[in-house]
């Protein structure tokens, strides 16, 4: 079975600096991963989405992450941070075949600071 | 499209009391997802839909939990009796679906439910 490992519950960063949210999955094939954001009180949306070829793949509002097989990981990054991008953000894979659930990391909560 | 429409946004009940959550997934979408949100848990799979019949209801926590899903564009999430640690946010999420391709899910604003 699919398993997502968020090792930072939370994280701090103070704005216009650069940021790397880890993630880590666990799959006997080639998954399907995404990175989505949560707002307080809001719902998930969608900042990227790998599927296969070039492993770095860019998302909306500036985001990116690097699918790394060897590491059976995914981090998002970010060059510069708004104080905006403060959320909830969650890696999650799913099976590549069908209309299958997400399974989600437990989240890493992202506070930016002036 | 107005996206996945559940209702209602907030529900505030007592312990023992039904609860119904509602969710209208994008129209042509013929998978539906309940996922649920604890602080305990992070976002766990309840049960999903393909083409209105339950795929994997593995997720329900127990019988006081069902769901049905009467048409392509109707679906409900009960719970019955209510108690206190059924307390989280409920998302509904729908997709359009195709045999061996995997398909963006949607998700709806969710649902905070409070069980006193």
């Amino acid at each position: 079975a699919q398993s997502v490992t968020q090792p930072d519950i939370h994280i701090t960063v103070s704005e216009g600096a650069s940021l790397e949210l880890r993630c880590n999955y666990s799959y006997g094939a080639t998954p399907y991963l995404f990175w989505y954001v949560q707002s307080p009180g809001q719902g998930l949306q969608l900042l990227l989405k790998y599927f296969s070829g070039d492993t770095l793949v860019q998302g909306i509002k500036g985001f990116e992450a690097e699918f790394k097989r060897s590491q059976s990981s995914f981090n998002l990054r970010k060059p510069s941070v708004h104080w905006s991008d403060a959320a909830e953000y969650f890696c999650a894979v799913v099976a590549n075949s069908g209309n299958t659930p997400l399974v989600f990391g437990k989240g890493t909560r992202l506070s930016v600071i002036a | 499209d107005a996206g996945v429409i559940q209702s209602p946004r907030h529900e505030v009940t007592e312990m023992g009391q039904e609860v119904t959550l509602r969710c209208k997934p994008i129209s042509g979408h013929n998978s539906l997802f309940w996922y649920r949100q604890t602080m305990m848990r992070g976002l766990e799979l309840l049960i999903y839909f393909n083409n209105n019949v339950p795929i994997d209801d593995s997720g329900m926590p127990e019988d006081r939990f069902s769901a049905k899903m009467p048409n392509a564009s109707f679906s409900t999430l009960k719970i019955q009796p209510s108690e206190p640690r059924d307390s989280a946010v409920y998302f509904c999420a729908s997709s359009a679906g195709t045999s061996g391709h995997y398909n963006e899910q949607f998700f709806g604003p969710g649902t905070r439910l409070t069980v006193l």
